[in-house]
């Protein structure tokens, strides 16, 4: 098993920028969701997909926007950046069907920050 | 909608001592329940989950949680921390409507431990 990669590990943006994360998921894995971790809170749910479609997003404006490949590998997009963006971007893949309940696999995150 | 309420921000402990994590949720509909560990500088990790059955449940490195359904709470203990149990411990849920398993976390509590 690989695990969950993310890249890049750190960045930096000005406000109203636009960003791209990347994640590959774990081997075997085929969703793949994608969540912010501000500083001090726990991470909130941002969209999952799966099979290259979003299947579900929370609270967040649709400047954020994601991309799923046919390898499972995917990308979290933020267009219009701003201060409050800054935070660590957590990746999670899992295996298919109730693969969820067995636990996510997290990636070591993208820390952004927007100046 | 559900939510998650870790009753401590950070919990200072010394080693050998025990220490007791509090997680308590509130939910319209039934919840599985997790908790995630994150070490400094790396993703979130499943300690362990609750999703039937005993409501006490354990991990492999000597934390227990117990499900308490009238209180709606599911608290982390371990008898005796190591230096190596310093980390952030999230409690999070997932409604058992939620076929895609959105983790729903709590702010999360910090463990130092000192000698």
């Amino acid at each position: 098993e690989t695990g969950v990669t993310q890249s890049p590990t750190h960045l930096i943006k000005t406000r109203g920028q636009q960003v791209t994360l990347r994640c590959s998921s774990q081997s075997g894995h085929n969703t793949v969701s994608w969540y912010q971790q501000a500083l001090g809170q726990g991470p909130q749910f941002i969209f999952q997909y799966y099979r290259e479609e979003e299947n579900g997003r929370g609270n967040f404006p649709p400047r954020f926007s994601g991309l799923q490949f046919p390898n499972y590998s995917s990308e979290l997009n933020v267009n219009a950046l701003e201060l409050d963006d800054s935070a660590l971007y957590l990746c999670a893949s899992s295996r298919p069907g109730t693969g969820h309940l067995d636990g996510y696999t997290f990636g070591s995150g993208t820390r952004l920050t927007v100046v | 909608a559900q939510s998650v309420t870790q009753l401590d921000s950070q919990v200072p402990v010394f080693e050998e001592a025990p220490v007791e994590l509090r997680c308590n949720y509130s939910s319209s509909v039934s919840v599985y329940l997790f908790w995630y560990v994150q070490y400094p500088n790396q993703g979130l990790q499943l300690l362990l989950k609750y999703l039937s059955g005993s409501t006490l449940v354990e991990s492999i490195n000597g934390f227990e949680a117990e499900f308490n359904k009238s209180q709606t709470s599911f608290h982390l203990r371990k008898p005796s921390v190591h230096i190596s149990d310093t980390a952030e411990y999230f409690c999070a849920v997932i409604m058992t409507t939620d076929s895609w398993g959105k983790l729903q976390f709590g702010a999360g509590t910090q463990v130092v431990v000192t000698p």
